[in-house]
């Protein structure tokens, strides 16, 4: 299986409800990122968070990394119609120079 | 500020044809430049990536090739494209802060 795993693949929710999104990587990092795709667009960064850090906020986002399980999960709060997007989960591998992705986790947010 | 471009945009090509993409980056100096291709629904799988001009480190064997003729200048070839190769090719680049800025992409469809 692949280096960065997203879970649930998909997920469909209401808007205003929490949107939780898991990525789970199998070897040493550096840091992760999570990253937003709207549909046949770029990817759009999101936040990053290091190693030796264990959550991170930015809005209506929280990251959390637990290095132990080598695991991370991407909590969207207040979800909006707008948020409705693919997920990825990306790990660096080497400062930089080595970004592996998962296959991501698509969210529809439903008005 | 630092904008990436990619074109063309979109790109139908029959089996057997050459290819050229091309990706450019503004307001930035000595980035990390990254090629990906993304399958329909799925993830990003890393292609090239390039530190320096004329420096070129290639992730997955294949029929398709890169360039980095200039600084801010990220090419990526092919001299014969297969059915497989169709995907959308997104490109990156990233300075210290290992962050990942995306560019448009480019669809590519190989009939």
């Amino acid at each position: 299986s692949q280096q960065g795993e997203e879970d649930p693949q998909a997920l469909s929710i209401q808007e205003g409800e929490n949107a939780t999104m898991n990525c789970s990587y199998k070897t040493s990092i550096n840091n992760l990122q999570w990253y937003r795709q709207n549909s046949g667009r770029g990817l759009v960064h999101l936040i990053l968070i290091r190693s030796n850090e264990r959550e991170k906020h930015s809005g209506r986002l929280r990251v959390t990394l637990d290095t132990s399980k080598k695991s991370s999960s991407l909590l969207i709060t207040a979800s909006r119609a707008a948020d409705t997007a693919s997920y990825f989960c990306a790990t660096d591998l080497s400062y930089g120079q080595n970004f592996v992705f998962g296959p991501g986790t698509r969210l529809s947010v439903l008005p | 500020s630092q904008t990436i471009h990619q074109w063309p945009a979109t790109l139908v090509q029959p089996v057997g044809s050459p290819l050229s993409l091309e990706c450019t980056v503004e307001g930035t100096s000595n980035p990390n430049l990254y090629w990906y291709r993304q399958a329909a629904g799925r993830g990003l799988q890393l292609l090239f990536y390039s530190v320096g001009i004329g420096q070129i480190s290639s992730e997955v064997p294949q029929n398709l090739s890169a360039s980095r003729p200039q600084d801010r200048q990220f090419i990526l070839s092919s001299k014969k494209l297969l059915l497989s190769d169709s995907g959308f090719y997104l490109c990156a680049w990233a300075g210290d802060e290992e962050t990942q800025y995306f560019g448009p992409g480019t669809r590519l469809l190989v009939l």
